[in-house]
């Protein structure tokens, strides 16, 4: 079983409506979690990050840990073509980072 | 891309072949790491480093050595190439504990390559 796990979708949404991707762990030890962002042919870069438990909110874009679960989730509202792009849940092990399988999103206008 | 080149871009060589990837960083940053992508797999760590001449094996390290001998490069070595490793290999910096605490890691824009 890989420490990490997200459903590698793909997903497509009409414009203006949530965006919900989730990812499963089975590190209990993890403390950070973080989804990272990338284009096409281009590489990841960090979208958000949290700590322990609960939500962070960062414009459109919504965190959410639930450790006693061992699950997390990203919300987009509001989704626009330009969120288009392969999002992906990750966590730091050990000075390195796990990397779920990634989530690739399609907002068609 | 937070000062960080790949080279090639892309590279298309034969079974059989060695093949050396580069990644150099202007930000000094203490870790490197290699990883590859493919569809499904998400990014799996083959190598990583932590200092000049201190490397370490990640989760798909088999058929892979590096080597850093300066603190600005990174050099990933297929030694024998095989089609199972045609991918996108992507190289990321960081600084294994930040001031977020988070080993946030900075990633190039990627190699793709494709062994015939």
């Amino acid at each position: 079983q890989k420490e990490v796990e997200q459903d590698p979708g793909p997903l497509s949404v009409p414009e203006g409506a949530i965006v919900s991707l989730n990812c499963t762990y089975s590190n209990s030890a993890f403390q950070y979690f973080m989804w990272y962002r990338q284009y096409s042919r281009k590489g990841p870069e960090l979208l958000m990050y949290t700590y322990s438990s609960g939500n962070k909110e960062d414009g459109r874009f919504t965190a959410q840990v639930d450790k006693s679960s061992k699950y997390i989730s990203l919300f987009i509202r509001d989704s626009q073509p330009s969120d288009s792009a392969t999002y992906l849940c990750a966590m730091p092990n050990d000075y390195k980072l796990s990397f779920g399988a990634g989530t690739t999103v399609t907002v068609r206008a | 891309d937070a000062g960080i080149t790949q080279s090639p871009r892309h590279k298309v060589t034969e079974t059989g072949t060695p093949v050396t990837l580069r990644c150099h960083q202007t930000e000094n940053h203490r870790y490197m790491y290699w990883y590859r992508q493919d569809p499904g797999h998400g990014l799996r760590l083959i190598h990583y480093s932590y200092g000049v001449k201190d490397t370490d094996k990640g989760e798909v390290s088999d058929g892979y050595s590096v080597s850093r001998s300066k603190t600005e490069d990174f050099l990933l070595t297929l030694e024998s190439a095989t089609s199972s490793q045609t991918s996108v290999y992507f190289c990321a910096i960081g600084e294994g504990t930040g001031g977020r605490g988070s080993t946030e890691a900075f990633f190039g824009q990627g190699t793709r390559l494709t062994v015939v």
